[in-house]
């Protein structure tokens, strides 16, 4: 499985939009990028999926270039509610796990 | 529709005792997966069952553990003889299709955090 890199930490404000990326160079031709969030004391939930170029849920958009070496998790408008550890994972078809590294802490203020 | 459950939510053994840890998937999902996270670390994946099946367990320890998910009940990931270092939070994930299989997301539970004193 590709290795993803992240940041390890974002601030942000209230009501801006929110853009994290991650890294992942040595990614496969069958594999997806998916993200997940994480709130303190709690399971991750899914956010998104996707294998190129754009995708967009009600939730937020993931943005993925041409070489798929890399991929940006896009938040609109954040509220303090978004603080929370957002995961990146390249996850392959023929696996039965996903790979969470150490993902991005993103701090929302009022 | 209920979410996936876990419990309980918080356990504390002594050292050399046994964990029992107990997870129901989401109504209509017979793919369970098991994860272990340490204190600000992301999840590890440990084993992956579906009904009276374990079909990768290549993230579980060789030793003191074993998982099962019987045709009836919930699925249980066991640890016998605990020791300090297995104090964290483990998550059950469940998801009505093989992951994979044309999507990659898991309905995770709210953890059991495993104590070991």
């Amino acid at each position: 499985l590709a290795k993803t890199t992240q940041p390890i930490s974002m601030d942000s404000y209230e009501g801006q939009e929110v853009n994290i990326t991650c890294s992942h160079n040595n990614i496969a031709t069958n594999d997806y990028i998916t993200w997940y969030q994480q709130f303190p004391s709690q399971g991750p939930r899914f956010i998104i999926q996707g294998y190129k170029t754009k995708v967009t849920n009600e939730v937020a958009s993931l943005f993925i270039p041409a070489d798929r070496k890399s991929s940006t998790l896009s938040l609109p408008r954040v509220s303090l509610s978004d603080t929370a550890v957002y995961y990146c994972l390249v996850v392959a078809g023929n696996n039965n796990d996903m790979r969470f590294g150490a993902g991005t802490r993103l701090t929302v203020k009022p | 529709n209920a979410g996936v459950m876990q419990n309980p939510r918080h356990l504390v053994r002594r050292r050399g005792q046994e964990a029992r840890l107990r997870c129901s998937p989401m109504k209509g999902h017979s793919h369970v997966y098991w994860y272990r996270q340490l204190p600000e670390e992301g999840l590890k994946f440990m084993v992956y069952l579906q009904k009276e099946n374990i079909i990768d367990e290549s993230g579980m320890p060789k030793e003191r553990f074993s998982a099962e998910f019987p045709k009836e009940g919930p699925s249980i990931l066991r640890i016998q003889q605990v020791v300090r270092g297995d104090s964290a939070a483990y998550f059950c994930a469940s998801s009505p299709i093989r992951f994979g299989q044309g999507s990659y997301e898991q309905y995770f539970g709210p953890g059991t955090r495993l104590t070991v004193t």
